[in-house]
């Protein structure tokens, strides 16, 4: 059975870092582009970027270029999402996905990041 | 950069009625266009890919059609497991995508 399982929930300040992730099992983990999905408090769903963990490959949103770091270790299957020096507007649930053929078949259950003084 | 029109944004229907969903691209995606169900609290389901195309173990009622820059999403008998909010998704490249805003869908 595929299955993504992130981190879980995390509270932070202002100016700290973090670092998320989302580890893979089921399937060939170095086979699959893994995504980073965004959903701010009652919005919808924003494309992050995306890594492949076969050769580390990443791509970035323009929106989230320089704000975020993807990262993978194919020997442990698992991704990471990771912020230097968060903000508050980075409060967010965030979604790491399985991307095959154009479409993100499998999601994680979600990491609640919570960045607040 | 390809925008998604998704409307309407919210939408309340009678368990059994036949409900229509639609997704505007900016411009021609061919069928690269992809439905996802996602209920409270919960992460997204693909419904449906390449705008026509069930996903394995997603019950007949849920139907997608389309394609070029207008796509339609259906539900042939709303049931009342179905209440959640819908998002269309393009790909003009294999890895590059965006969401449509969402339809709030309810049960009146």
């Amino acid at each position: 059975e595929v299955q993504l399982v992130q981190s879980g929930a995390e509270v932070k300040k202002p100016g700290e870092s973090l670092k998320i992730s989302c580890k893979g099992s089921g399937y060939s983990f170095t086979s699959y582009w893994i995504g980073w999905v965004r959903q701010m408090p009652g919005k919808g769903l924003e494309w992050m970027g995306i890594i492949y963990p076969g050769d580390s490959d990443t791509r970035y949103s323009p929106s989230f270029q320089g704000q975020v770091t993807i990262s993978a270790d194919k020997s442990i299957s698992t991704a990471y999402l990771q912020w230097s020096s968060l903000k508050a507007s980075d409060t967010a649930m965030y979604y790491c996905v399985r991307h095959a053929s154009g479409s993100s078949d499998y999601w994680g259950q979600g990491t609640l990041v919570t960045v607040s003084s | 950069d390809i925008q998604m029109t998704q409307s309407p944004s919210s939408l309340s229907a009678s368990v059994g009625d036949r409900v229509t969903i639609t997704c505007q691209a900016s411009q021609d995606i061919s069928n690269y266009l992809n439905w996802y169900q996602q209920k409270p609290g919960k992460a997204p389901k693909l419904l449906i890919y390449d705008a026509s195309n069930l996903e394995t173990g997603v019950p007949s009622r849920f139907s997608g059609s389309g394609s070029g820059t207008d796509f339609t999403f259906t539900i042939s008998s709303l049931q009342p497991e179905d209440i959640a909010t819908y998002y269309c998704q393009q790909y003009d490249n294999l890895l590059w995508t965006t969401f449509g805003q969402g339809t709030k869908l309810e049960i009146k």
